[in-house]
């Protein structure tokens, strides 16, 4: 099936620092989302993309739809600690059948006060 | 508007036994997706469902299976249950589930099962 590569897997940063991950598929998706999910919950969507380049922010938070379509990154800024959690990227894929997200495996953020 | 809603939130079955948990779309959703969440895995795609029918399956065997209502709630059930069977059950619904108008295939989560097989 297919594969959605997530990094970095785990990032340990101070409050107030800005944080970057992005995510790169092996065919190209139409559509991008991110997701936060906390210890216990759901993943709770950030930010959806749905056209190339596409550059969209959610308060701190700013994701980009790559030009190629096979990736996206998200940032956070000035990161506060209520940020710790698990963000996912996932996707729809151009041959997708309908119905299925592919999802990463997920960046692990811890933040110190 | 409320959210997607699961219920129950918490369960704890035994080696054999079947188990049956619910998911509640966003009002006005029509699909409803379901996945298996692991450490090991990750997100698993198991199943979709639209207007009462099964349109997407993912690499399950055949004890995992599930069915829409008409008014869009979706059950799924996990018959003689195994020890990997352990996991958070997730469902997710959207407007439609297909690739028409811009966001309306955008999966909305609900809080999750998690499911202890002992």
């Amino acid at each position: 099936g297919q594969q959605l590569n997530q990094s970095p897997q785990s990032m340990f940063i101070q409050e107030g620092e800005d944080v970057s991950m992005n995510c790169t598929s092996s065919s190209i998706f139409n559509t991008w989302l991110w997701y936060k999910q906390d210890p216990g919950e759901g993943p709770v969507l950030l930010i959806a993309l749905y056209k190339a380049g596409e550059l969209t922010s959610n308060g701190r938070l700013t994701a980009q739809f790559g030009i190629t379509r096979k990736d996206s990154f998200l940032n956070i800024s000035a990161s506060i600690p209520s940020d710790v959690g698990i963000y996912f990227c996932a996707g729809y894929d151009r041959g997708s059948t309908l119905g299925r997200l592919y999802f990463g495996r997920g960046t692990q953020l811890t933040v110190w006060p | 508007k409320a959210g997607v809603t699961q219920t129950p939130r918490y369960l704890i079955k035994t080696r054999g036994q079947q188990v049956t948990l619910s998911c509640s779309p966003i009002s006005g959703h029509r699909s409803v997706s379901w996945y298996q969440q692991t450490p090991g895995q990750g997100l698993q795609f198991l199943f979709e469902y639209f207007s009462e029918t099964q349109r997407n399956k993912g690499n399950f065997p055949g004890r995992f299976s599930g069915r829409q209502f008409s008014n869009s709630r979706s059950e799924m059930n996990v018959s003689t249950l195994e020890l990997g069977d352990s996991a958070l059950y997730l469902c997710a619904s959207s407007l439609k589930g297909a690739q028409g108008a811009l966001g309306t295939d955008t999966q909305y989560f609900g809080p999750g099962t998690r499911l202890t097989v002992l």
